[in-house]
């Protein structure tokens, strides 16, 4: 199955600085890579995706890229804030045999801005 | 929009007892996958319900068993609970649960086994 590795495990960066978090996933069959951030006592909420199709997408201060050839992908958030600091997780989205598809987590990445 | 709820938040049940928890999507959703997070194993697929029939299983024993409804939303059942059940227990809610729409996650059940 679908395996999906996540470094690194934590992160440290200075307010106003960038931060990389950098995924790899063994499925050449994926073809959905979203990015969720939990905060504490929350459940994960999507920040950002990227398809196959698809080298590069940005949305603001977050950016997500997608090597297909390498099988890895990462995201990249600039101008860091306090509010940044959370527990960010990395997906892989296969599709199943049965119709549907299922997320594969990598295992999560602690990031903290610090001031 | 209403997001994804999930009830109860917090459950505090004895080994051997069973549970069973509840997830409502967002409307016009047709998909309930639910999620295991635990500090480790991370996050594992449980099933996917989709019309009201399982479309698909993770590789949990046949003691967590779910169930959707005509209006979409879905309950979780765990049986015969063990400690190693403990865990924080997420739904995600999608449109039709292909790579065409994405999941919407709720903030989940704390279920903890004593």
């Amino acid at each position: 199955g679908e395996n999906v590795e996540q470094h690194p495990s934590t992160l440290s960066v200075q307010e106003g600085d960038s931060a990389v978090i950098k995924c790899t996933y063994s499925d050449s069959a994926s073809n959905y890579f979203p990015w969720y951030k939990q905060e504490l006592g929350k459940g994960p909420q999507l920040i950002i995706d990227i398809r196959s199709n698809v080298g590069e997408k940005k949305d603001q201060r977050i950016a997500v890229t997608l090597n297909k050839t390498a099988k890895h992908f990462s995201l990249h958030i600039t101008e860091t804030q306090p509010e940044d600091s959370a527990v960010y997780f990395c997906a892989a989205s296969i599709g199943l045999t049965g119709g549907g598809n299922k997320l594969t987590f990598g295992t999560g990445t602690q990031l903290k801005v610090e001031l | 929009k209403a997001g994804v709820t999930q009830t109860p938040r917090y459950l505090i049940k004895t080994r051997g007892q069973q549970v069973t928890l509840s997830c409502s999507p967002i409307s016009g959703h047709r998909s309930v996958s639910w999620y295991q997070q635990t500090p480790g194993q991370g996050l594992q697929f449980l099933f996917e319900y989709f019309s009201e029939t399982q479309r698909n299983k993770g590789n949990f024993p046949g003691r967590f068993s779910g169930r959707q409804f005509s209006n979409s939303r879905s309950e979780m059942n765990v049986s015969t609970l063990e400690l190693g059940d403990s865990a924080l227990y997420l739904c995600a809610s999608s449109f039709s649960g292909t790579t065409n729409y994405g999941y919407t996650f709720g903030s989940g059940t704390r279920l903890t086994v004593v």
